[in-house]
């Protein structure tokens, strides 16, 4: 098994351009969900999924859209870049649509806007 | 709003020694709790977790400790390696579908 795979590990934007995260597991996972991390602020929780069709928000939502039209993927756009948003990413998946089991977490997408 | 957090921005330790990771958290209504280790540049990595039914657990070389009247959780790790040396999170889920990360300690081992 690959994991939690993403791409790319690197982006460099400029203010206002869009672009998607990819993300997908090969567990099987009904449960994905995307974070993001900024320095001394832990992991927040942006989107997540408990399965195909199924996207809810997490803490910070604004400035993203997420949808899951296969258990295997579930990427994460940017509508309009913006230097808040200038972060890494991390993608996660596990077995327990609940929140109460082990995630899973991809490599991270270290993104840059300008 | 309620949340997570951590005593200790930064953990010094020898190697050889033991590490205790100190975690406070706020609601009281969340029954399960998890460690990750973070190494620079990587994806957190799970350590262990523990649910509210249980007061302690152990793995190998961690140990998990959960004291639900003073709402604080602690991970010990016994004979700190240098491969110990990373960012620690707690992590508990605060609702359904939901987990909430504290900051992290950042922890370094020294020779």
């Amino acid at each position: 098994n690959a994991g939690v795979t993403q791409t790319p590990k690197f982006q460099v934007l400029k203010t206002g351009q869009s672009m998607t995260l990819q993300c997908a597991q090969d567990m099987n996972h009904e449960y994905m969900s995307w974070y993001r991390q900024d320095p001394g602020m832990g992991l927040r929780l942006i989107h997540y999924s408990v399965g195909a069709g199924i996207t809810d928000q997490g803490e910070v939502p604004n400035g993203y859209n997420v949808s899951r039209s296969t258990t295997e993927d579930f990427p994460l756009r940017l509508l309009s870049a913006a230097p808040s948003q200038t972060s890494v990413y991390f993608c996660a998946s596990s077995y327990s649509t609940s929140g109460d089991d082990e995630q899973y977490f991809g490599p991270g997408t270290r993104l840059t806007v300008t | 709003g309620e949340s997570v957090g951590l005593h200790l921005p930064t953990l010094s330790v020898q190697e050889g020694d033991n590490s205790i990771i100190n975690c406070a958290y706020s609601n009281s209504a969340s029954d399960y709790f998890i460690w990750y280790k973070q190494e620079s540049g990587k994806g957190p990595q799970f350590i262990i977790d523990i649910r509210s039914n249980m007061d302690k657990r152990q793995g190998q070389r961690v140990t998990v400790l959960l004291n639900k009247t003073v709402k604080h959780l602690s991970l010990q790790i016994a004979a700190t390696q240098p491969g110990d040396s990373a960012v620690y999170f707690c992590a508990e889920n605060s609702s359904w579908g939901k987990l909430q990360f504290g900051a992290g300690t950042q922890v370094v081992v020294t020779p």
